[in-house]
């Protein structure tokens, strides 16, 4: 099973922020937290991940709170390519590297 | 760099029919391998995984299989298809150091 929650759905204007909440209150202390994004009939993308500390690439930024028990992703500058749902998942760090992935929160970025 | 090649891209096939899904990764040695299915309109499911060749981990009771032949080659296959095996079928390569995992273009199955 999943080990985080999302909301269903959530919207934002174009060249707004979109953020991005994530809940994980049952992460242990090394496992990572990763943030990948599907748009439809695609793979998944993978976006960014993160332990402890605050993330940031060209992507996107990850804010780790810090009993580490939810998260946010935040694009900074939401575009229409933007709009897709966006999987939070917390990283088994056993030999498997699994990926569990939830329902995720599917993006929509109005014009 | 590193690729990842799944093919084919679509595929229809009658109920009863024998199933051979490839994928093929390059640019990388020893990765662990992930097959993944997306019911429509549902989420990721993880079916398989593989540590090493001939390392298979099945996630859920199903009517699929896998096999890891090579270092670098993932088949998922069935025997005898069902209409509930239609779906999205997606490889997905990672190395033990961490980063992210890289996912192929998928194949879209229709059992009929």
């Amino acid at each position: 099973d999943a080990k985080t929650t999302q909301p269903p759905s959530m919207d934002c204007a174009e060249g707004r922020a979109a953020n991005l909440p994530c809940n994980h209150s049952t992460i242990s202390g090394n496992e990572y937290v990763y943030w990948y994004r599907q748009i439809h009939s695609q793979g998944p993308q993978y976006i960014i991940h993160g332990l402890k500390n605050n993330e940031t690439n060209e992507m996107a930024s990850l804010i780790i709170t810090e009993d580490r028990k939810s998260s946010t992703l935040i694009l900074p500058h939401a575009t229409l390519r933007d709009t897709a749902v966006y999987y939070c998942i917390v990283r088994e760090m056993d030999s498997s590297y699994k990926l569990i992935f939830g329902s995720g929160t599917r993006l929509l970025v109005r014009p | 760099s590193q690729t990842i090649h799944q093919w084919p891209a679509t595929l229809v096939q009658p109920v009863g029919s024998p199933l051979s899904l490839e994928c093929t990764v390059e640019g990388t040695s020893n990765p662990n391998l992930y097959w993944y299915r997306q019911a429509a309109g549902r989420g990721l499911q993880l079916l398989f995984y593989s540590v090493g060749i001939g390392q298979i981990s099945s996630e859920v009771p199903q009517n699929l299989s896998a096999s890891r032949p090579q270092d670098r080659q993932f088949i998922l296959s069935s025997k005898k298809l069902l209409l509930s095996d239609s779906g999205f079928y997606l490889c997905a390569w990672s190395v033990l150091s961490g980063g992210g995992y890289t996912f192929g273009s998928g194949t879209r199955l229709t059992v009929v």
